[in-house]
């Protein structure tokens, strides 16, 4: 069955650099959109990042903007997120989170258990 | 950036109740607005895209409607399993990838 497991989370001091990782099987990888999308604690989702099936586009939301970077290995089915300069307000838990394109209508889905990153002194 | 808004931010109701929940574009995204449920400690799941489709393996008691900049979410017959907080999404114009900020389902 489609799955995606994320790696990498913890405690981190702030200013420090993590990298998260998103194991992802029972699907063609190579073929989907990759995004990863957090939630802080008690809070809403937040679109963070996508990259391109190819991995040639990648887009930020403004908060994470030449902080963050998404890659991805295609080889590997593996999706990445490095997490330079963080914050405390980077404390949340990431999802690793499919997208579904249809005819230019696009949702995401399936979407990982998620992994805490806990950004603090 | 498009904003979603969505009302109310929470309510109570009964097993058996008729549950509506509204999301609302600062600007027209057509149908380009999907349904998310998550529960306590768990990822969201998908419930209905385009608006009004829903995902296979969802409960047909599930239903979205809506076009432009106003959409509900309804429930026919709400059941235990149910109790959860919902997020709507545009994917309209992107990025970013919106979300409203949440409802609450909770049991009366």
């Amino acid at each position: 069955q489609v799955q995606l497991v994320e790696s990498g989370g913890g405690v981190v001091q702030p200013g420090r650099s993590l990298r998260l990782s998103c194991a992802a099987s029972g699907f063609t990888f190579s073929n989907y959109g990759m995004n990863w999308v957090r939630q802080a604690p008690g809070k809403g989702l937040e679109w963070v990042a996508l990259i391109w099936d190819d991995g040639s586009k990648k887009y930020y939301a403004d908060s994470v903007k030449g902080r963050f970077t998404i890659s991805r290995d295609n080889s590997k089915n593996t999706l990445y997120l490095q997490m330079n300069s963080l914050r405390a307000d980077d404390t949340a838990v990431y999802y690793c989170v499919t997208m579904v394109t249809v005819t230019a209508v696009s949702w995401f889905d399936p979407w990982g258990q998620g992994t805490l990153v806990t950004v603090s002194s | 950036d498009i904003q979603m808004t969505q009302s109310p931010s929470s309510l109570s109701a009964s097993v058996g109740d008729r549950v509506t929940i509204t999301c609302r574009a600062s600007q027209s995204i057509r149908n380009y607005l999907n349904w998310y449920q998550q529960k306590p400690g768990k990822a969201p799941k998908l419930l209905i895209y385009a608006a009004s489709s829903l995902q296979s393996g969802v409960p047909s008691r599930f239903s979205g409607s809506g076009s432009g900049t106003d959409f509900t979410l309804t429930i026919s017959s709400l059941q235990p399993e149910d109790f959860a907080t919902y997020y709507c999404q545009q994917s309209y114009i992107t990025p970013p990838w919106t979300f409203g900020h949440g409802t609450k389902v909770e049991i009366k």
